[in-house]
């Protein structure tokens, strides 16, 4: 079964500075996709980064960088520059091969992200 | 472009009746899922649908049930509604290729009573 464990239920940053937000997984699948997700207080799931089990860079989407280590299963997700509009919950998930068909995610339980000016 | 809608916003229910939540993907997207999540909880799969036919389906009783019309948008049918069926139920379109990155709706929050 597939796993997604974010250990950061809550994380305070203040803006202008990066934050790191902590993500491992657990899959015996060789081929599997990562991604992150932002949701704001509005309750919509926002799309961030995607990171594929056998790119080769990490992969960065403005302010958005994943720090994915694929022997510790580890998908961390760096914001640069914290914005006051950051401020939400940022979800891990992943679909591992055997969902691709169903393109089925499983999430982690998710991190609450607080800017401070 | 419009992104995903899903209607109704908001919803309460009485135990023990039906409800039925509608979501159109965004134009192009021909796959359709659903997810449940409840307050404090990543989102649950519950769902997917691509070209009509149900692709796959999460750990979620018979009482869940879904279809998806030739437009490509979907509708999600719960019965005998339980207090534990109180969530937050969100639909997300992809393409049926590459990444598959799902994009999600502002989802439809129901409440049961």
């Amino acid at each position: 079964a597939q796993k997604i464990t974010q250990t950061q239920p809550g994380m305070f940053v203040q803006e202008k500075e990066a934050v790191t937000l902590d993500c491992t997984y657990d899959t015996s699948d060789q081929s599997y996709g990562l991604f992150w997700y932002k949701q704001p207080s509005s309750g919509e799931m926002i799309f961030l980064i995607y990171q594929g089990s056998y790119d080769e860079q990490n992969a960065t989407e403005g302010r958005y960088s994943l720090n994915f280590q694929k022997a510790r299963k580890s998908a961390n997700l760096v914001i640069s520059a914290s914005q006051l509009g950051d401020s939400a919950m940022y979800f891990c998930a992943m679909r591992g091969a055997r969902d691709t068909g169903r393109r089925a995610l499983t999430f982690g339980s998710g991190t609450r992200l607080q800017v401070q000016p | 472009d419009a992104g995903v809608t899903q209607s109704p916003t908001h919803l309460i229910k009485t135990r023990g009746q039906q409800v039925t939540l509608r979501c159109s993907p965004i134009s192009g997207h021909k796959s359709v899922s659903w997810y449940q999540q409840v307050l404090g909880q990543g989102p649950q799969f519950i769902f997917q649908y691509y070209e009509k036919e149900e692709r796959g389906r999460g750990n979620f009783p018979d009482r869940f049930s879904a279809r998806q019309f030739p437009n490509y948008s979907s509708e999600l049918n719960v019965n005998a509604l339980l207090l534990g069926d109180s969530a937050l139920y969100l639909c997300a379109s992809s393409y049926d290729r590459g990444p598959g990155e799902q994009y999600f709706g502002p989802g439809t929050r129901l409440t049961v009573t």
